[in-house]
């Protein structure tokens, strides 16, 4: 069964440009979560998308962007990129159990975002 | 919103020890606690979970346990091996909202 598949792995970008972050959940899966992981601030929450809904938005300023397409598949968006945005950003594609509350949130391996 | 903090930072331990690792939260609600394991260049890894209708749950080498009355939950390793060096996060989750992690603990089993 393959798991979350994230691309690109890396990417350098320039302050001000804009970037696009690609995630393909589990097969089956229709929930994706973003996570932004950085040294000091650890896993903070993005967004999560459910049936190409957006369900739970994080503090992140409305530079950060996502969407889900019929097939499940994700993408995020980061426009006019800062220094601060260096980061590695984690997708995580999870089911619903009893109730529809999600549960085994499997995170593919990231894209690390390096904004020079 | 959730609030966890975990402890210790850092973790160092010989081959063969046990290790714990602590985790409290601040929402009463939570009712969900993975944790996770992320090694150099990877994603963090579901490594064990608990519901809040169980107390205890252990999977060979691993347990967790759950103190809904204190709001703590703890991540035991037995036997501890190199293999087991990684940053472990936990996490809580309430009903519907998303995963709220802790800062993480960095493990190091010398051999």
């Amino acid at each position: 069964k393959a798991g979350v598949t994230q691309t690109p792995r890396y990417l350098i970008k320039t302050r001000g440009q804009q970037v696009t972050l690609s995630c393909s959940p589990i097969s089956g899966h229709r929930s994706v979560s973003w996570y932004q992981q950085t040294p000091g601030q650890g896993l903070q929450f993005l967004f999560e998308y459910f049936s190409e809904t957006q369900r739970n938005k994080g503090n992140f300023p409305g530079r950060f962007s996502g969407r889900q397409f019929s097939n499940s598949r994700s993408e995020m968006n980061v426009s006019t990129l800062e220094l601060g945005d260096s980061a590695l950003y984690l997708c995580a594609s999870s089911v619903p159990g009893t109730g529809g509350a999600n549960y085994g949130y499997t995170f593919g391996s990231g894209t690390r975002l390096t904004v020079v | 919103g959730e609030n966890v903090e975990q402890h210790p930072s850092t973790l160092s331990v010989q081959e063969g020890d046990s290790a714990v690792i602590k985790c409290t939260y601040s929402d009463s609600a939570s009712n969900y606690f993975p944790w996770y394991k992320q090694e150099l260049g990877k994603g963090p890894q579901l490594i064990i979970d608990i519901r809040s209708n169980v107390g205890e749950k252990k999977d060979q080498r691993i347990a967790v346990t759950l103190n809904k009355t204190a709001k703590h939950f703890s991540l035991h390793i037995t036997e501890t091996q190199p293999e087991d060096s990684a940053v472990y996060f936990c996490a809580a989750r309430e009903g519907y909202s998303t995963l709220t992690f802790g800062k993480g603990t960095m493990l190091l089993v010398s051999p």
